[in-house]
């Protein structure tokens, strides 16, 4: 059972380039989810989704695109790398209100842009 | 929008001894309140959580607290063991809406 997988862990951008971080869950979740952690600031919601083809933005949407074009996939699009994305992020997924919200992250993407 | 607030930051404790970290949170629609555990170089992990329709709910050697009326929440760490040392989360949200706000996190360590 592997959960919420995230690809790459690690990952250095230059100023300006693009980049898709990938997320994937076999868990058959409806729900997925953004977040970015910065030092001091604990999670914040980027975006989220509550089922295939549907999107939402959290909290700090700006410089970041989502899609879900399938259950199990949730990919985070950088369009073009500025240094305040500096962050780690995780994905997160959860079957939704019927079976108690339970939410559960994946390890994490560390993400340096210079 | 819900904010959340965590107190301490920082947490030393002895081994064996009790450890307390408490959050407020601003919207009264929430009704979900999950702690989370972080290890170094690893993603939140869900120890405990709480629903607004109850006041307090127990898992061994943790244990949340509720109160609705003041909106805060604590996380209670009784018997502290040195793996317990991590940073804590803790977090709110509307049932069904799947958006966690999250407190700045408690980093706790346990000295044995």
């Amino acid at each position: 059972n592997a959960g919420v997988t995230q690809t790459p862990k690690f990952q250095v951008l230059k100023t300006g380039q693009s980049m898709t971080l990938q997320c994937a869950q076999d868990m058959n979740h409806e729900y997925m989810s953004w977040y970015r952690q910065d030092p001091g600031m604990g999670l914040r919601l980027i975006h989220y989704s509550v089922g295939a083809g549907i999107t939402d933005q959290g909290e700090v949407p700006n410089g970041y695109n989502v899609s879900r074009s399938t259950t199990e996939d949730f990919p985070l699009r950088l369009l073009s790398a500025a240094p305040s994305q500096t962050s780690v992020y995780f994905c997160a997924s959860s079957s939704g209100q019927g079976s108690g919200n339970t939410i559960y992250f994946g390890e994490g993407s560390w993400l340096t842009v210079v | 929008g819900e904010n959340v607030e965590q107190h301490p930051s920082t947490l030393s404790v002895q081994e064996g001894d009790s450890a307390v970290i408490k959050c407020t949170y601003s919207d009264s629609a929430s009704n979900y309140f999950p702690w989370y555990k972080q290890e170094l170089g690893k993603g939140p992990q869900l120890i405990i959580d709480i629903r607004s329709n109850v006041g307090e709910k127990k898992d061994q050697r943790i244990a949340v607290t509720l109160n609705k009326t003041a909106k805060h929440f604590s996380l209670h760490i009784t018997e502290t063991q040195p793996e317990d040392s991590a940073v804590y989360f803790c977090a709110a949200a509307v049932t069904g809406f799947q958006k966690l706000v999250f407190g700045t996190g408690t980093r706790l360590l346990v000295s044995p």
